[in-house]
């Protein structure tokens, strides 16, 4: 079984700060990696996804996360935030194996990012 | 760019009631998925469907809750006796094999029991 922990549950920063969200994750299988932003009011979003090659990935809206194998660790980070960028982030992982049941979602409880001006 | 739509968006129930939650995953897709998110708490897995039937299932889909494609394009969860823990958003997923591995999440359907 996968698990994810994202230890903080609430981030407030200043626009135009940089910021990182923290996530790590348990799994005695590999994994792929994904962040979702839920914006108030609406669904689960995709950011980013890691699922082989370089360990830094781009996402939308500035994003980036590094995977890092030896810290079972993927945080999401962004060099300049905007009050837009106000929402709830979601770290989640699913088994590599093929097959719809196994890519199955394991999230985090996610991180409420305030950006305040 | 081609989205998961979910049905209604927002219903209110009295305890015991039969709820029907709808959801059009994206046309060519072909694993769906079903996840909640009680209000505070993490996005949960449901269950997964694929070739019209349960691939897996979490404890949390018990007896009361079930899962239908009864076309070629809706994808229900059904709850026969809603009980208050069962308020929560619950939020449909499709997986397609053009999709490289992402789950694409419709808008969800808050449900608040009373």
């Amino acid at each position: 079984a996968q698990s994810v922990t994202q230890l903080d549950s609430q981030v407030p920063v200043f626009e135009e700060a940089p910021v990182e969200l923290r996530c790590n994750y348990s799994s005695s299988v590999s994994v792929y990696l994904f962040w979702y932003v839920q914006y108030p009011n609406q669904g689960l979003q995709l950011l980013l996804k890691y699922l082989s090659g370089s360990t830094l990935v781009k996402g939308i809206n500035g994003f980036e996360a590094e995977f890092n194998k030896s810290q079972t660790s993927f945080h999401l980070r962004k060099p300049s935030v905007h009050i837009s960028d106000t929402a709830e982030y979601f770290c989640a992982v699913s088994r590599t194996n093929s097959g719809g049941s196994n890519y199955k979602l394991t999230f985090g409880k996610g991180t409420l990012l305030t950006v305040n001006p | 760019e081609p989205e998961v739509t979910q049905t209604p968006s927002h219903q209110v129930t009295q305890m015991g009631q039969e709820v029907i939650l709808r959801c059009v995953p994206i046309s060519n897709h072909l694993y769906f998925y079903w996840y909640r998110q009680i209000l505070g708490q993490k996005v949960e897995f449901l269950v997964s469907f694929y070739n019209n039937e349960i691939s897996e299932k979490s404890e949390i889909f018990d007896d009361q809750f079930s899962v239908e494609r009864p076309d070629g394009s809706n994808f229900t969860l059904k709850i026969r006796s809603t009980k208050l823990e069962d308020s929560a958003m619950y939020f449909c997923a499709s997986l397609g094999r053009s999709s490289g591995n992402t789950i694409y999440f419709g808008e969800g359907s808050w449900l608040t029991v009373v």
